[in-house]
């Protein structure tokens, strides 16, 4: 397994345009999560999937965003009509509790991220 | 509402000598506490764990202690080696499946 994809690497963009990014997980995860990241800060939870089904939405994520796993495997996050607020690194992570390490812990395999800019 | 804290931004260590790295939360819930270690055009990857039942735990080179009553943990890598120059970020999480990131903090191993 070549673990967690993520496409584009990079993407610039004029703001109000539409960007989709998407994750291919490491195949045997069930759960697909998303984060953004902006300079000096750490990973910022966006959403989390379980299979196909969407369980939770961070408050922070507005109605121009939009993520989707349709059959449970890739996902997509869609952000419509850009903002240059957007601007940011976009991560996918994956895991499966039955992974988890000797503590128990929920161990997320993370991959290289989408790189956003809009100008 | 910041619940994971790392009050130091950056940290400069001599190869070889105790690097320490801290962090403070104020959700008494969390399950599990993560470090993870993010190179330059990487995405974070996983370090080391701890339950929250445990105060210590070690792997190799990298221990991680946690002070329950005080909400505090740190990660402590010994002996320090140029490589792990990069930032570590704390991350706890609990039974909502989903992680809680800190600030980060930058290590500087210099040779």
């Amino acid at each position: 397994d070549t673990g967690v994809s993520q496409n584009p690497r990079h993407k610039i963009t004029k703001r109000g345009q539409n960007v989709t990014f998407r994750c291919d997980p490491i195949s045997e995860h069930n759960r697909l999560y998303w984060y953004r990241q902006t300079l000096g800060q750490g990973p910022e939870f966006l959403t989390y999937f379980q299979n196909e089904a969407q369980l939770e939405k961070s408050r922070l994520l507005s109605d121009r965003f939009s993520a989707e796993r349709p059959k449970g495997s890739f996902s997509t996050l869609e952000i419509q009509r850009t903002e240059q607020g957007d601007s940011a690194m976009y991560l996918c992570a994956s895991s499966s509790l039955l992974q988890g390490r000797s503590s128990g812990a929920n161990v997320l395999t993370f991959g290289a991220g989408s790189r956003l800019t809009v100008l | 509402d910041q619940q994971v804290k790392q009050n130091s931004p950056s940290l400069s260590v001599q190869e070889g000598r105790i690097s320490i790295l801290n962090c403070d939360y104020t959700n008494s819930m969390f399950d599990y506490f993560l470090w993870y270690k993010k190179y330059p055009a990487e995405g974070p990857t996983f370090l080391i764990s701890i339950s929250s039942i445990k105060d210590k735990n070690e792997d190799g080179r990298f221990t991680v202690f946690l002070n329950k009553s005080a909400k505090h943990l740190s990660l402590h890598i010994v002996p320090s080696q140029p490589g792990d120059s990069a930032v570590y970020f704390c991350a706890p999480g609990d039974s909502s499946y989903k992680l809680i990131f800190g600030s980060g903090t930058r290590l500087l191993v210099r040779p």
